[in-house]
């Protein structure tokens, strides 16, 4: 069935760092690719996302290409503050309008 | 901003008793799901909800759970006969389409004892 695999955490980063969070996906159909952000105490919230091949979605200084070749849809941000610590979670689209998550990712940044 | 709220925050209820958490998706959006994420493990899909009635569940949706929207605010999902396995964090979404564009709740977390 649909999947998706997270790099385990945490990642721990100096602010100003550079971040990279795996991601990769099963490869049936030509799924939506998405993250999402959980903030502590808080839901889900919809970071980025990406509709088909070759697409970047970008929001907040955060980018992921969808590489069909790769099967990835790595998070990128170039400089963290603090304020992104969070949980992140890279997903699918599967079936008609559900998600497929990976496990999570938390990243900490220390000033 | 607009938001899918969710109650309580934390319940904890004695195996084998039912439990109804409640949810207030968003007022203009028609379709609704509940997702659950055991500790350390992945967010999963249990059912979504469309027209009044589900349009798809997972396999973890047995005959245990329930969903109902028993007037035009509230979201509810019922677990009959809660196991220990159930403790869980339990999202409630909403959208206005079907295509992903979800907001979702802070959650409920469930413990059972």
């Amino acid at each position: 069935g649909d999947s998706v695999t997270q790099m385990e955490g945490p990642v721990t980063l100096s602010e100003e760092a550079f971040l990279t969070i795996n991601c990769t996906y099963t490869a049936t159909g030509y799924p939506s690719l998405f993250w999402y952000v959980q903030y502590p105490g808080e839901g889900l919230q919809l970071l980025l996302k990406a509709t088909k091949a070759d697409d970047k979605g970008s929001n907040k200084g955060f980018e992921a290409t969808y590489r069909k070749e790769t099967t990835s849809f790595h998070l990128e941000k170039g400089s963290v503050q603090v304020s992104d610590s969070a949980v992140y979670f890279c997903a699918r689209g599967s079936g008609y309008s559900t998600l497929t998550f990976g496990k999570g990712t938390m990243l900490l940044v220390s000033p | 901003e607009p938001e899918v709220t969710q109650t309580p925050s934390h319940q904890v209820t004695q195996m084998g008793q039912e439990v109804i958490l409640r949810c207030v998706p968003i007022s203009n959006h028609l379709y609704f799901y509940w997702y659950r994420q055991i500790l350390g493990q992945k967010v999963e899909f249990l059912v979504s909800f469309y027209n009044n009635e589900i349009s798809e569940k997972s396999e973890i949706f047995d005959d245990q759970f329930s969903v109902e929207r028993p007037d035009g605010s509230n979201f509810t999902l019922k677990i009959r006969s809660t196991k220990l396995e159930d403790s869980a964090m339990y999202f409630c979404a909403s959208s206005d389409s079907a295509h992903y564009g979800y907001t979702f709740g802070s959650g409920t977390r469930l413990t059972v004892v």
